[in-house]
This record gives structure tokens, C-alpha cells and sequence, in this order.
């Protein structure tokens, strides 16, 4: 059983468009949240990361939205780009041990 | 600094077939993890390790063992493999344990007629 879930499966966004990723916990002692990028052939790797004391963080174009009370955080992707092309996972942790999100992969139509 | 590598990249076994996958960092990490990636589940913790010497159980251990006997090193072992194992496998490492970037291999591709 999946303890982070996330959501849609797979969009497609055209260029210059907003790319939303919805996931939500139950564990309420994750206490760190990252989001990974993974393109294919590849292994997956950070692209930004919060923790439940803000509810927002932002580096770039890609924003994460923390709502501790609904144990529900997002992510979005602003202006995308066909580069943004890839699935992306939510994880969560108390600790070490990532536990992630099935993955949802964004196509960005030129 | 080549961060963390895996061998092989690809490899197809024969049912009851044993293999060892090798994965290596040149960081300088504590933590050594092992994840296997099949479509729709995501990435789940087959084995980890916090320190060179030790091994622990993650989600989906069963029909896998590892060993860290050097801190750059974590072996995945298969001893018969089964077609229920045909998965994509990524090796992690990372610094420290809380609110830390696990860094990935790029995987190996094992199939398991």
C-alpha cells in the first residue's frame, strides 16, 4: 500500500502553460517532502524539496504548495517548457527512508 | 567525480538464475539504498544500508540480498530469480539521514524470462 498518492497518472501541457501534480500522505510524522524529475533512461533526481513549516516554496519555475492540514502538498510547474518533459514523483520521509508517489508523467507540446 | 554508478545496465536471466547487481559512489556516503521501478508503483525500498556493515529491509525485500562490506559499495543479489523480478533497479546513496538528496544511478534493466 502506497503511503504517498499521487495524481494524475499523465497530462499534456502546451508551451508556456501551468502543470499541476497533486499528492497526499496519511503518515503524519513525514517531515520532509522532495519532488524528483526523472527523464527517461535515467535515474531520478532532485528538483526541489519542502518541509511542513511553510507552506510554499519556489526555485524558478517550479513551486511546491504545502497544506499541512489536509496532508496535501502540490506541485507547479510555471511557463513550461518541452524540456520539462518527464515524470515526476512526490516522496515523502521521517528519517531516511523515502516513500514515493507512483509517478506522473508531463508532456509539454511545442 | 562520477557520482553513483551501476553494473550491469541491462542483463536478461533464465528462471532460477542467479545475478549480482553492483553499485558504487564516490561520495563519501553513509547511506546506501537499493529500489526497484515497475510502471504505476513507483519507486519502492527493496534493501538499505546506513553504514558500511550493515543491511536492512525496506518494503519489498523478498527473493533479494544485499551486502555493504565496503562504505563505496552495495550489492543487490538475486539467488533465483523469478519473472515477478523483471523490474527497472536503481541504486541511491546519500550524506546524512533527514532532509537529505538521495542522488540515483541511472539503473539496470532486468529481465527475467
Amino acid at each position: 500500500q502506497q503511503q504517498v498518492k499521487q495524481s494524475p497518472q499523465s497530462l499534456i501541457v502546451q508551451k508556456g502553460g501551468i502543470s499541476i501534480i497533486n499528492c497526499a500522505y496519511e503518515n503524519t510524522a513525514f517531515d520532509y517532502f522532495p519532488w524528483y524529475q526523472q527523464f527517461p533512461g535515467k535515474g531520478p533526481a532532485l528538483l526541489i524539496a519542502i518541509r511542513p513549516d511553510v507552506s510554499e516554496k519556489k526555485e524558478g519555475r517550479f513551486t511546491i504548495s504545502f497544506n499541512k492540514s489536509a496532508k496535501q502538498f502540490s506541485l507547479h510547474i510555471m511557463d513550461s517548457q518541452p524540456g520539462d518533459s518527464a515524470t515526476y514523483f512526490c516522496a515523502a520521509s521521517s528519517g531516511y527512508k523515502l516513500s514515493f508517489g507512483a509517478g506522473t508523467t508531463v508532456t509539454v507540446r511545442a | 567525480n562520477a557520482g553513483v554508478t551501476q553494473t550491469p545496465k541491462f542483463r536478461v536471466l533464465k528462471t532460477g538464475q542467479s545475478m549480482t547487481l553492483l553499485c558504487a559512489q564516490d561520495m563519501n556516503h553513509e547511506y546506501m539504498y537499493w529500489y526497484r521501478q515497475d510502471p504505476g508503483m513507483g519507486l519502492r525500498l527493496i534493501h538499505y544500508s546506513v553504514g558500511e556493515g550493515t543491511t536492512a529491509k525496506g518494503e519489498v525485500p523478498d527473493g533479494y540480498n544485499v551486502s555493504r562490506l565496503k562504505k563505496q559499495n552495495f550489492l543487490l543479489g538475486l539467488e533465483s530469480a523469478a519473472p515477478s523480478q523483471t523490474s527497472v533497479y536503481f541504486c541511491a546513496s546519500s550524506l546524512r539521514a533527514s532532509y537529505n538528496e538521495q542522488f540515483f544511478g541511472p539503473g539496470t534493466r532486468l529481465t527475467v524470462l
